[in-house]
């Protein structure tokens, strides 16, 4: 079975400080790996992914992850945030094997102070 | 490019009563998907599709039904609500190729 946990629930940080998301994962088989931002009111969109190759994915709006396979993580970083980024993120996992699984985990509010 | 589109966005039910939240997307997914929302649960999954007449439940079933009789269309159906269902819904299409989600807006529900 596949599982995915957030360590945190909630993250403050400071505008233009830096933030790491943590998001592990757990696996018998190979995944990829998925992560979704949602603001206020309205659907999850993908940040970014990792299917193969290079392990340090870019995503939309300056983020980054790295995929450890050793320490089954993926976790999300921004060097610099904006109070836009304010919303909540999710991890998500899905089999590679082209099944219906998708798990997602339980999601870590992001909120950027002024 | 409409994407996923969902239908109401909001709605109020009586306890008892029954209701049926629409999707449909425009990007030919085979794979669909309804999901539920709580307050720090993340997301639940209730039913899923992997085509056109073919449907199976996910996680949390119990109170809801499904149907696809299309590709485009996969329409959530409560029956007999209870306040253990509010919540906000999401319906979902999959691109099999790159494994990448696309969300309707979500359904908030409130069942008083």
């Amino acid at each position: 079975a596949q599982s995915v946990t957030q360590l945190d629930s909630q993250v403050p940080v400071f505008e233009e400080a830096p933030v790491e998301l943590r998001c592990n994962y757990s696996s018998s088989v190979s995944v990829y790996l998925f992560w979704y931002v949602q603001y206020p009111n309205q659907g999850l969109q993908l940040l970014l992914k990792y299917l193969s190759g290079s392990t340090l994915v870019k995503g939309i709006n300056g983020f980054e992850a790295e995929f450890n396979k050793s320490q089954t993580s993926f976790h999300l970083r921004k060097p610099s945030v904006h109070i836009s980024d304010t919303a909540e993120y999710f991890c998500a996992v899905s089999i590679r094997s082209g099944t219906y699984k998708y798990i997602f985990g339980t999601g870590t509010r992001l909120k950027v102070l002024a | 490019n409409a994407g996923v589109t969902q239908t109401p966005k909001f709605r109020i039910l009586k306890i008892g009563q029954s209701m049926t939240l629409q999707c449909a997307q425009d990007m030919n997914h085979n794979y669909m998907y309804w999901y539920r929302q709580d307050p720090g649960m993340g997301l639940k999954l209730i039913y899923y599709s992997v085509g056109a007449g073919i449907t199976d439940k996910g996680e949390v079933p119990n109170g809801y039904n499904v149907s696809r009789s299309t590709t485009e269309d996969f329409p959530l159906r409560l029956e007999l609500a209870a306040p253990s269902q509010t919540s906000v819904y999401f319906c979902a299409s999959k691109n099999r190729d790159t494994g990448e989600l696309f969300f309707g807006e979500g359904s908030r529900l409130t069942v008083l």
